[in-house]
């Protein structure tokens, strides 16, 4: 199993520029979840999906964000415009069901906006 | 859990000696409860799991004991290693829910 799979790791951009983040989950994963991890908030979930559906989306900050899944093997997640205070780690997690099972993390991406 | 700012807690432990870390949950509606490991530049990773019909689960090396009454979560890791050294966090899941709600994570240093 390769697990949950991330890229870019790491992405510099400008201010005002489009960032697109892209995930694989495990396969046979019915849940996928997006968070975000800083050090003064922690690990914030901003959205998630159950069969490629988007079920709560109340954690993205704001219209700048947006995320698809647009089969079972593939989510984004699109920052347009990008500002500085969007810096931080990205994670994608899935899950077999939910509750009682954990989530598994990918690696992250590293996002830097100057 | 809550997120912490910019100071995590750390528990400083020797080589070879036992780590209990601690974890306070909110929400007495939660009925599933993780522990993740986290090494730096790497994503979260699971290390056990207990359920609120169950007061202690073990597995390799690492128990997990969970008190209702308090809503109180720790995890003993014995025989601490140098590969332990990462930050630790608990999670809980409401029951019905899909949601994880991380605490703020506790640093572990080994000390050789």
């Amino acid at each position: 199993d390769a697990g949950v799979i991330q890229s870019p790791r790491h992405e510099v951009t400008e201010m005002g520029q489009e960032v697109t983040l892209r995930c694989k989950p495990i396969s046979g994963h019915d849940y996928l979840f997006w968070y975000r991890q800083t050090m003064m908030r922690g690990l914030e979930l901003l959205i998630y999906f159950n069969n490629n559906v988007p079920i709560d989306d109340s954690g993205m900050p704001e219209d700048r964000f947006s995320a698809k899944m647009p089969n079972a093997s593939f989510s984004t997640l699109k920052i347009q415009p990008s500002e500085p205070r969007d810096s931080a780690v990205y994670f994608c997690a899935s899950r077999r069901w939910q509750g009682g099972s954990p989530l598994h993390f990918g690696n992250g991406t590293r996002l830097t906006v100057t | 859990g809550e997120s912490v700012g910019l100071h995590l807690p750390t528990l400083s432990v020797q080589e070879g000696d036992n780590s209990i870390i601690n974890c306070a949950y909110s929400n007495s509606a939660s009925d599933y409860f993780i522990w993740y490991k986290q090494e730096s530049g790497k994503g979260p990773q699971f290390i056990i799991d207990i359920r609120s019909n169950m007061d202690k689960r073990q597995g390799q090396r690492v128990t997990v004991l969970l008190n209702k009454t308090v809503k109180h979560l720790s995890l003993q890791i014995a025989a601490t290693q140098p590969g332990d050294s990462a930050v630790y966090f608990c999670a809980e899941n409401r029951a019905a829910g899909n949601k994880l709600t991380f605490g703020g994570g506790t640093r572990v240093l080994v000390k050789p």
